[in-house]
């Protein structure tokens, strides 16, 4: 089945280590999105990419890193930059040229600073 | 600056009609959708406005009005499994498909 595939669902980390969150779509979808989710707030985009090796900052970019070397996969780091990284992380793909670019999502990695 | 603004919670009645309504101010309006999120589970798409009106699917409907920033998700003969958190996105950025989203209304449904 065509999906969106994140993993790990649940990851515990130390202060000061960086950690890699997976993204996998076989939708054949162009643009692939990483999104953060706290309580009490919405969805806050931190990076995007429209095509493959190119990427660009969302609002909250700081501490994290993407790369998109191939079309089905966009992965995040965490770096120990970031000061707050607890948090949901949703990743996110659309087709371009989409009639309404509905966005497709994943299931969400669950990150834990200890 | 781009904002939206939704009702924390509600709560309503197995079988009755809710209505979740849904303000915004931004720039650059592309388009108004409403997810449905469970608890620690992916938002599912459930309706696109972008033109003034009221889109109808199934039991679920969305209204849009661009004029007064205003838009609202009507859920009918309401159902257990509607409970879950009703999440207002707003596309801007013209050509890219950045949306940003509203904190959501988490819906209880009691019996």
């Amino acid at each position: 089945d065509g999906g969106i595939t994140q993993s790990p669902k649940y990851l515990f980390r130390k202060e000061g280590q960086n950690v890699t969150l997976s993204c996998e779509q076989n939708l054949n979808h162009d643009a692939m999105y990483w999104y953060r989710q706290d309580p009490g707030q919405g969805l806050r985009l931190i990076y995007y990419s429209q095509i493959v090796n190119d990427f660009q900052k969302g609002d909250i970019a700081e501490g994290y890193s993407v790369s998109r070397e191939k079309k089905e996969s966009f992965p995040l780091t965490v770096t120990s930059a970031q000061k707050n990284p607890t948090a949901f992380y949703l990743c996110a793909s659309s087709p371009s040229g989409g009639l309404t670019g509905e966005l497709f999502f994943g299931e969400g990695s669950r990150l834990t600073v200890l | 600056g781009q904002n939206i603004d939704q009702p924390t919670e509600m709560t309503a009645t197995e079988g009755a009609i809710v209505q979740i309504n849904c303000t915004y101010q931004t720039s650059g309006f592309n388009g108004l959708f409403w997810y449905q999120q469970h608890a620690g589970e992916a938002p599912t798409f459930l309706s696109y406005n972008v033109l003034d009106g009221l889109e109808e699917k199934g039991r679920f409907s969305s209204f849009l009005s661009r004029s007064k920033g205003y838009s609202y998700l009507l859920l009918k003969e309401l159902q257990m499994k509607d409970s879950a958190s009703y999440l207002c996105a707003v596309r801007y950025g013209g050509a890219t498909n950045k949306l940003i989203f509203g904190t959501g209304t988490l819906l209880a449904v009691q019996p």
